[in-house]
């Protein structure tokens, strides 16, 4: 099956840093998802993205099918970005990356 | 409109016991799945319902494992024989179909002691 890899594994901020996040696949894909998991353990839809670029708000992602990998912009970090950042290939069904574990301080 | 639902939010059961979890979808979505996340596995498929179609069961760990849809609606996680290991949280998730963007309930917290 799709292998996903995510990098970093862990990311510490200062609030109002940027960071970027990366997601790279194995194998062509329909579709692809990226998550926030909160402290309490919801996952937070944030893009939907097969390829190109979206934006909503301070967060961005840029999709590369072709290349087999996504990215995930956070510009001007607010402690409530923390959390856990999924990327999840999607065929028929999602497949999980391990996640970056995010930790911006105040 | 409303969310992914699940029920209940925590369950704490014996080891060898039977527990049924609950996934209410979002209204007029055709395709529902069941994932789990444990320490050691992160997040894994267990199996898919589309519409009318058989599911897809690939993900399920073992026999004691079994899920129903009924009305294309609504649907049940079992975990018969309860074990250590199935300690996780099960994250239940519904799409408009096939392929389009999933959705996620809270979870269920399953402890197995």
């Amino acid at each position: 099956g799709i292998q996903v890899e995510q990098s970093p594994p862990d990311l510490i901020l200062q609030e109002g840093a940027n960071s970027t996040l990366r997601c790279n696949f194995s194998d062509s894909v329909n579709n692809l998802q990226w998550f926030h998991q909160n402290p309490w353990g919801q996952l937070i839809n944030l893009f939907y993205i097969p390829s190109g670029t979206k934006q909503n708000g301070r967060l961005s992602a840029t999709t590369v099918a072709t290349e087999r990998y996504s990215l995930l912009y956070i510009s001007s970090s607010q402690t409530t970005d923390s959390g856990v950042y999924f990327c999840a290939p999607l065929g028929n069904k999602l497949v999980f990356g391990a996640g970056t574990i995010l930790r911006v301080k105040s | 409109g409303a969310g992914v639902s699940q029920s209940p939010s925590n369950k704490v059961t014996e080891k060898g016991k039977d527990v049924e979890l609950r996934c209410d979808p979002i209204s007029g979505h055709t395709a529902l799945y069941w994932y789990r996340q444990s320490l050691g596995q992160g997040l894994e498929f267990l199996i898919y319902f589309q519409g009318n179609s058989a599911p897809d069961k690939s993900g399920l760990p073992s026999d004691r494992f079994s899920a129903e849809r009924t009305g294309g609606s609504v649907s049940t996680l079992t975990i018969q024989r309860t074990q250590q290991e199935d300690s996780a949280v099960y994250l239940c998730a519904s799409s408009f179909a096939i392929l389009y963007e999933q959705y996620f309930g809270p979870g269920t917290r399953l402890t197995v002691t």
